[in-house]
């Protein structure tokens, strides 16, 4: 299982971009990289899915670098809404077992 | 829109009772989950289910133990609830080959006094 590191917390301010890092040196060859997001009180939304380079949804960008070792989620322009905790996981596309980790705590400001 | 539904959204119970959480899920998914949630320590497998009567040990499945009949229907047993079992509990599940993509209830935020 590759593990995954995060920042504990992040803070930004209403219409600026966030890109939060994910390093995961021991990603396997048939590893994915998947994004959750947390709001206090609900269990965690996915919000995106990438193998590799750059993926968009309505939502956010993914960006993975070739060696694959780390990710980046990008939110662009913030508002209150999107203070959340944001967990990266990686794993087999179909693979068992799941492994979340702390999140990054992201506090968005007026 | 996928829903998973769990039984209740707060639980108290006393300790050594056997407390059973109830997650069903409408979408006909494979795969069903069962989370536990600490402050600091993320979430955490216990156990999930990839078929009804199948079930597969987590991260920490000590002091519990999961019941799949139907596919709908993933319970969370605690045979004798303990102090250090107070958490929130989440139920997830997803299609058979996209276990990255999971959809999860509201939880179940169990205290054991």
């Amino acid at each position: 299982l590759a593990k995954t590191t995060q920042p504990i917390s992040m803070d930004s301010y209403e219409g600026q971009e966030v890109n939060i890092t994910c390093s995961h040196n021991n990603i396997a060859t048939n590893d994915y990289i998947t994004w959750y997001q947390q709001f206090p009180s609900q269990g965690p939304r996915f919000i995106i899915q990438g193998y590799k380079t750059k993926v968009t949804n309505e939502v956010a960008s993914l960006f993975i670098p070739a060696d694959r070792k780390s990710s980046t989620l990008s939110l662009p322009r913030v508002s209150l809404s999107d203070t959340a905790v944001y967990y990266c996981l990686v794993g087999e596309y179909n693979f068992n077992k799941f492994y979340f980790g702390s999140g990054t705590k992201l506090n968005v400001k007026p | 829109d996928v829903k998973v539904t769990q039984s209740s959204r707060y639980l108290v119970k006393r300790t050594g009772e056997k407390v059973f959480l109830e997650c069903v899920q409408d979408m006909d998914h494979e795969n069903m989950f069962w989370y536990r949630q600490d402050p600091g320590l993320g979430l955490r497998l216990i156990y999930f289910s990839y078929d009804v009567k199948m079930k597969e040990k987590g991260d920490i499945p000590e002091g519990y133990s999961v019941s799949r009949e139907k596919k709908e229907r993933f319970s969370l047993i605690l045979e004798s609830a303990s102090t250090n079992q107070t958490s929130m509990y989440l139920c997830a599940s997803s299609l058979r080959d996209h276990q990255n993509t999971q959809y999860f209830g509201p939880g179940t935020r169990l205290t054991v006094l």
